[in-house]
């Protein structure tokens, strides 16, 4: 069964500080692995989109990273801000059929404090 | 450029009432999306569209219908609305689907409330 997992459910951080959010899938055929940034009440922003010869990505202070052989993908976050507090979610594309389809993690919460 | 559109914002429906979700993008693209987020789960796909005129079920479609007469518009019908169907509904378009140069952009969001 296809599925995305993400961990932990939810996060508190204080301003100023790292922290890393973790994407396990089995997504099979893999296509691509992407990142979403979701603020309450919003709809999810795309951070990073990344294929299987992408080992690393960044956005600013957000640094995606992909193993595609144990399947696994994690989120940075540097030097956390206010604005960083919302929830972060993986989508893993596969393509079945001929079309792509999008599989969606249940995301992390994420709050910043000052 | 004003990108996915979505309306109402919120609504609250009594049960067995019918209502119809607008989505509108102005970024030409082929492909548009609904999906509904409930408490805690991921984003499950109701209905998508690869173009005019060209509408699919996705994982959750009882309930729901959709049309899609013009590349812009991509209204949601629930008819005899369910407490089931409380939910917070997404519409997204993408210019193709799925690959990775293809971004998937998502509305602000339609809470939807049934009692």
């Amino acid at each position: 069964k296809n599925q995305v997992e993400q961990s932990p459910q939810s996060l508190i951080i204080l301003e100023g500080k790292n922290c890393t959010l973790q994407c396990n899938y089995t997504v099979s055929p893999f296509s691509n692995l992407r990142w979403y940034k979701q603020d309450t009440g919003r709809g999810p922003v795309s951070l990073t989109i990344m294929t299987f010869s992408e080992n690393t990505k960044s956005n600013g202070r957000y640094t995606a990273t992909l193993d595609a052989d144990t399947k696994q993908s994690s989120l940075h976050i540097t030097a956390s801000q206010l604005s960083d507090s919302a929830s972060y979610i993986c989508v893993v594309s596969a393509r079945i059929s001929g079309t792509y389809k999008y599989i969606f993690g249940t995301g992390t919460r994420l709050k910043v404090l000052a | 450029n004003a990108g996915v559109t979505q309306t109402p914002k919120f609504r609250i429906l009594k049960i067995g009432q019918s209502m119809t979700l607008q989505c509108t993008q102005d970024m030409n693209h082929n492909y548009m999306y609904w999906y509904r987020q409930d408490p805690g789960m991921g984003l499950k796909l109701i209905y998508y569209s690869v173009g005019a005129g060209i509408t699919d079920k996705g994982e959750v479609p009882n309930g729901y219908n959709v049309s899609r007469s013009t590349t812009e518009d991509f209204p949601l019908r629930l008819e005899l609305a369910a407490p089931s169907q409380t939910s917070v509904y997404f519409c997204a378009s993408s210019y193709e689907s799925g690959g990775p140069s293809y971004e998937q952009y998502f509305g602000p969001g339609t809470r939807l409330t049934v009692t």
